[in-house]
């Protein structure tokens, strides 16, 4: 089966830097995204990794290791519109299909 | 359109009422997503539809759910005999055609928030 962890809420304050983390067990895997989510909104994507290493966007980097079954978000110098949720999803492809599945998400909250 | 459109935006229904929810996908795309969101809980996968093949279903939790994709577009999510457990939000995804190994990132739509009472 597919299982993604990552924590729950985090608490960070204004101009601070904040990692949330993601652990996955998945078959299949082939790539892992992150997504923001503000509290009635739509996901939108921040950040793609497929390869171990780290990929930096920004005040955002997003982290893999493939054999750990790990990545994580650094989020820099941090601002009040970042609170909202981050989702980490695990692409699987398995019979010829692609699908993502998410964690529950990590809301986030800034305070000034 | 420039982005992925849901309609309607907010449902409300009474339990045993059918209901549909639809999804017009960013043109171009042939890849398009289900998911639901319930309160406090991450994104369930649905069902996925690519070009032509036959739709991957296996994230309806019941028979009450269906989906379709008519001419590779628009899609329409019908629950029938809605329960108060169908609450939640549904969200629309599409991406282009996903290959392996390719980014592709899927592009959500702002979601149908459905109540059942």
């Amino acid at each position: 089966g597919q299982n993604i962890d990552q924590p729950t809420e985090m608490t960070a304050t204004e101009g601070a830097i904040v990692q949330i983390n993601c652990t996955y067990q998945t078959s299949g895997f082939n790539g892992l995204f992150w997504y923001q989510q503000h509290a009635g909104e739509a996901p939108t994507f921040l950040s793609y990794n497929v390869l171990d290493g780290l990929e930096e966007k920004g005040r955002f980097s997003s982290f893999l290791s493939r054999s750990k079954g790990y990545s994580y978000l650094l989020l820099k110098e941090l601002q009040m519109k970042d609170s909202a949720s981050y989702l980490c999803a695990v692409r699987t492809y398995n019979t010829g299909f692609q699908k993502l599945v998410f964690g529950t998400g990590t809301r986030l909250l800034v305070s000034p | 359109g420039a982005g992925v459109s849901q309609s309607p935006s907010n449902k409300v229904t009474e339990k045993g009422k059918d209901v549909e929810l639809r999804c017009d996908p960013i043109s171009g795309h042939t890849a398009l997503y289900w998911y639901r969101q319930s309160l406090g809980q991450g994104l369930e996968f649905l069902i996925y539809f690519q070009g032509n093949s036959a739709p991957d279903k296996s994230g309806l939790p019941s028979d009450r759910f269906s989906a379709e994709r008519t001419g590779g577009s628009v899609s329409t999510l019908t629950i029938q005999r809605t329960q108060q457990e169908d609450s939640a939000v549904y969200l629309c995804a599409s991406s282009l055609s996903p290959q392996k190994h390719v980014r592709e990132t899927q592009y959500f739509g702002p979601g149908t928030r459905l109540l059942v009472l």
